[in-house]
């Protein structure tokens, strides 16, 4: 069964420093999201994108955040200068054109902030 | 701001009974419902959608929605110790973007 792939599971990083998540959809999905999720809280919408460009963002999603498709396959978040704060599981979802509501999730990139 | 609550438990069950998972919104314009199962540290597992009034069953599963009352449910039938997770209630409103409740743990015991 196709799944979403995502790497590294987990990142230690410095706070100040750039950070790239990864994540690799289901092959014929055209829908790709990322979340997080702070330990003990809710799932947390960032950003979708379509089409190669960003279709919805949240208030989270700052300027500190941007998100790439650079290939057929890889859909990337790049955290620049990380803060405590953004320690997180982060998310990579993605859903199909004839069930676009219906979204399949990675398993995750457990980031910590140090 | 568009809400989605749901009572975050415990909710214990004895294996074999019917766990029931309830989850009222905010939004009377949502569209779409989902249940999510996530395991302890592990990520959301869609496992029933529902976006008309009354229920859908699948497997030992069935959704229930209320429109009117904005209420949802989720029943597990046959519980079994290895549907102890946390739900996650989760609605679209007018976006393809869904607003996720905080989740309520169920914990079912042999």
């Amino acid at each position: 069964e196709p799944e979403v792939t995502q790497t590294p599971s987990h990142q230690v990083t410095q706070m100040g420093q750039e950070v790239i998540l990864r994540c690799v959809p289901i092959s014929n999905h055209l829908y790709f999201y990322w979340y997080r999720q702070i330990l003990g809280q809710k799932v947390e919408f960032l950003v979708s994108f379509y089409n190669n460009e960003i279709s919805e963002k949240s208030e989270i999603f700052d300027d500190q955040f941007s998100v790439e498709r650079p290939d057929g396959s890889n859909f990337t978040l790049k955290i620049r200068s990380t803060k405590l704060e953004d320690s997180a599981m982060y998310f990579c979802a993605s859903s199909g054109q004839g069930a676009v509501n219906e979204q399949y999730f990675g398993p995750g990139t457990r980031l910590t902030v140090t | 701001q568009k809400e989605v609550e749901q009572n975050s438990g415990p909710l214990s069950v004895p294996e074999g009974a019917i766990a029931s998972l309830n989850c009222t919104y905010s939004d009377r314009g949502s569209q779409s419902f989902f249940w999510y199962r996530q395991y302890s540290g592990k990520s959301p597992e869609l496992i029933m959608s529902i976006y008309s009034n009354g229920d859908k069953e699948d497997g030992r599963f069935t959704a229930q929605l209320n429109k009117a009352s904005q209420y949802v449910s989720l029943l597990i039938r046959d519980s079994q110790p290895s549907d102890s997770a946390t739900y996650l209630c989760a609605v679209n409103g007018g976006s393809y973007i869904p607003t996720f409740g905080r989740g309520t743990s169920l914990i079912v015991h042999p």
